[in-house]
């Protein structure tokens, strides 16, 4: 199966600024996606990315706030943008699945804003 | 509505076999019946995955009855390894490449000794 790497794997940062997430895949995918899961809760679909073409947004996200890049098929980045305390989440890149292969995913990003 | 609908919590001893129940009564035709477990500090990693009737392999079972309103997933003989937080998800398979999954409230597995 795929190896996900997320970087960073965690990170403490201060309100107001950003930060942008890396997932990088060992081998080529269609599909990323990212996900948000905040404190004891369980995990919200951002965006779904697709090499080539501009990501898909869920209700209650935005480009602004979560501009998505994937400029290949290995690599997407995700950003917090103007990060404010309630942005404290783990963020989690999965790459689409194939016929032998379900949907999996990295191990996320702890992120926590002071 | 919630798609699904599952225990918040279960305890279990080790060496027991642990049955968690989830409930999908809107459970469309095409639909899929999916579970991850999801480890602390680890993003959710697949299980299984069935349409009907019973799916084994190598870490569980699936049971899901005739009606497809609920399903059952089922551990043998849990270990403290085991002790984690199970999502049951209905939709598109998630080894369909363009499948978006909905993660539902899941259920905190705790194994003792």
């Amino acid at each position: 199966s795929a190896v996900i790497s997320q970087k960073p794997s965690r990170d403490i940062c201060q309100r107001g600024t950003s930060l942008t997430i890396q997932c990088q895949v060992d081998s080529q995918v269609t599909m990323m996606f990212w996900y948000r899961q905040q404190p004891g809760q369980s995990l919200t679909l951002i965006a779904t990315a697709n090499q080539g073409s501009e990501a898909t947004y869920e209700s209650g996200f935005v480009i602004d706030k979560f501009p998505i890049s994937r400029p290949n098929l290995t690599f997407s980045t995700l950003t917090v943008s103007n990060m404010s305390p309630e942005d404290s989440s783990i963020y989690l890149c999965s790459v689409g699945g194939s016929l032998n292969q379900p949907q999996h995913f990295g191990d996320g990003t702890r992120l926590s804003i002071l | 509505l919630a798609k699904t609908t599952q225990p918040i919590s279960m305890d279990s001893y080790e060496g027991q076999e642990v049955n968690i129940t989830c409930s999908h009564n809107n459970i469309a035709t095409n639909d899929y019946i999916t579970w991850y477990q999801q480890f602390p500090s680890q993003g959710p990693r697949f299980i299984i995955q069935g349409y009907k009737t019973k799916v084994t392999n190598e870490v569980a079972s699936l049971f899901i009855p005739a009606d497809r309103k609920s399903s059952t997933l089922s551990l043998p003989r849990v270990s403290l390894s085991d002790t984690a937080v199970y999502y049951c998800l209905v939709g598109d398979p998630p080894n369909s490449g363009y499948s978006t999954l909905t993660f539902g409230k899941g259920t905190m597995l705790l194994v003792s000794p």
